[in-house]
């Protein structure tokens, strides 16, 4: 079966921390796709990013980067140098391919507070 | 850029009310899906559409349904509202990829349901 787990509930740093994110998941697919989502106060749900199961190149954008690791089925989120923007509740997601419909099986979420 | 619109974002209903939620996709997006999330949980798969035919459905209760028409909009149906159903209700799109859904969900601002 399929499953994220994201053991860190919560995370509190000081700006211009550098912080990580854990994302584990299961899955017995040998083709998915794994998420980053951002959800600030206001609720909305953001993109960050996809990775597929086939593409293990870690990726950087601006402050924030992504190491995926089929190895050990995870795919941390790092930003540098946290701002307070930065504060939000952050979810990892993973998609089978093999089921058509691309549903989304989220983890328990990370709330990141930074605080100036 | 367009986004996914919801409407309405906020509603108060009572129990045993019904109430409808309408998703408007990403212009050319052909895949909707529904989630709903509680307070303090990750979001959960409801059901989702593909080229306006059900493609995938998760725990969703029987008192809902939903439905996507011919200009790809959908609806969430729902009916005998129950306390636990207060929750904010996701509505996801995502573009055509090359065999199926592209699995990268792009979401709405949510319609926060109360019951009351």
């Amino acid at each position: 079966a399929q499953k994220v787990t994201q053991a860190q509930t919560e995370i509190s740093v000081v700006e211009k921390e550098d912080v990580t994110l854990d994302c584990v998941y299961e899955t017995r697919d040998t083709t998915y796709y794994l998420f980053w989502y951002k959800q600030p106060p206001s609720g909305e749900l953001v993109f960050l990013i996809r990775r597929n199961s086939f593409d293990e190149q870690n990726e950087i954008s601006g402050r924030y980067s992504w190491n995926f690791q089929k190895s050990t089925s995870s795919f941390n989120f790092t930003i540098t140098a946290s701002q307070v923007v930065d504060s939000a509740v952050y979810f990892c997601a993973l998609s089978e391919r093999r089921n058509q419909g691309g549903k989304l099986i989220f983890g328990q979420g990370t709330e990141l507070s930074v605080k100036p | 850029a367009a986004g996914v619109i919801q409407s309405p974002r906020h509603l108060i209903k009572e129990k045993r009310e019904t109430a409808t939620l309408k998703c408007y996709p990403i212009p050319r997006h052909d895949t909707v899906y529904w989630y709903q999330q509680g307070p303090g949980q990750d979001p959960q798969f409801l059901i989702s559409f593909y080229e306006k035919m059900q493609s995938d459905k998760g725990s969703i209760p029987d008192r809902f349904s939903a439905q996507q028409f011919s200009d790809y909009h959908s609806e969430l149906n729902m009916s005998s509202l129950e306390l636990g159903d207060s929750a904010l209700y996701f509505c996801a799109s995502s573009s055509p990829g090359l065999a199926g859904p592209s699995y990268e969900q792009y979401f709405g601002p949510g319609t926060r349901l109360t019951v009351t």
